[in-house]
């Protein structure tokens, strides 16, 4: 089975810096996807990591470390429409993506 | 290009009725998804197909829920008779990639069932 933790809420400051930390134990890792959920809305796709390391995608960067199980989602220059969940995803082995309970980001002025 | 289409957004019905949900993917994307997502929560897989096939279903309470893909393309998923905790937002995805290629998915907007 796969186990995933990730915070459940955070508070950030318009223009400043938030890392929204997650752990994952799994067998046969596949990658691990991070998705943006507004309130009452679907899921989007935000990054995917597959090897150790940072992928960067204009504000938003992500950071994968196999060894250790872990990954976080970099948001920098915080914006208003920044509040959302924030659902970090694991895939592996032939099983579909299975989600974290997602982490709720509020940011305020 | 269109995206994931589900219908109907709302749905409120009593314990014990039966209720069916509609997903048309994304054109071309041969996998397709059912999520549950209860408030508060991540998405929990229900069901995924590859084409017209079930390649997981472990977690569908089958005692109540089925879905079926014909022709590969639309999807439904039926509760019956639902329960009061099946209240949820159930979220149809597609991907382009087969069962053991972890993709992008692509959601839509959801199903919000209510269970009085």
């Amino acid at each position: 089975g796969q186990n995933i933790d990730q915070p459940t809420e955070m508070t950030a400051t318009e223009g400043a810096i938030v890392q929204i930390n997650c752990t994952y134990q799994t067998s046969g890792f596949n990658g691990l996807f991070w998705y943006q959920q507004h309130a009452g809305e679907a899921p989007t796709f935000l990054s995917y990591n597959v090897l150790d390391g940072l992928e960067e995608k204009g504000r938003f960067s992500s950071f994968l470390s196999r060894s250790k199980g872990y990954s976080y989602l970099l948001l920098k220059e915080l914006q208003m429409k920044d509040s959302a969940s924030y659902l970090c995803a694991v895939g592996s082995g032939n099983t579909p993506l299975v989600f974290g309970k997602g982490t709720r980001l509020s940011v305020i002025a | 290009e269109a995206g994931v289409a589900q219908s109907p957004r709302y749905k409120i019905i009593e314990k014990r009725q039966s209720v069916a949900f509609w997903c048309n993917p994304i054109s071309g994307h041969a996998t397709l998804y059912w999520y549950q997502q209860i408030l508060g929560q991540g998405p929990k897989l229900l069901i995924q197909f590859q084409n017209n096939g079930v390649v997981d279903d472990s977690q569908l309470p089958k005692d109540r829920f089925s879905a079926e893909r014909l022709k590969g393309v639309d999807s439904t998923l039926k509760i019956q008779p639902a329960k009061l905790e099946d209240s949820a937002v159930y979220l149809c995805a597609s991907s382009a990639g087969g069962p053991l290629l972890t993709g992008e998915l692509f959601f839509g907007e959801g199903s919000r069932l209510t269970v009085l």
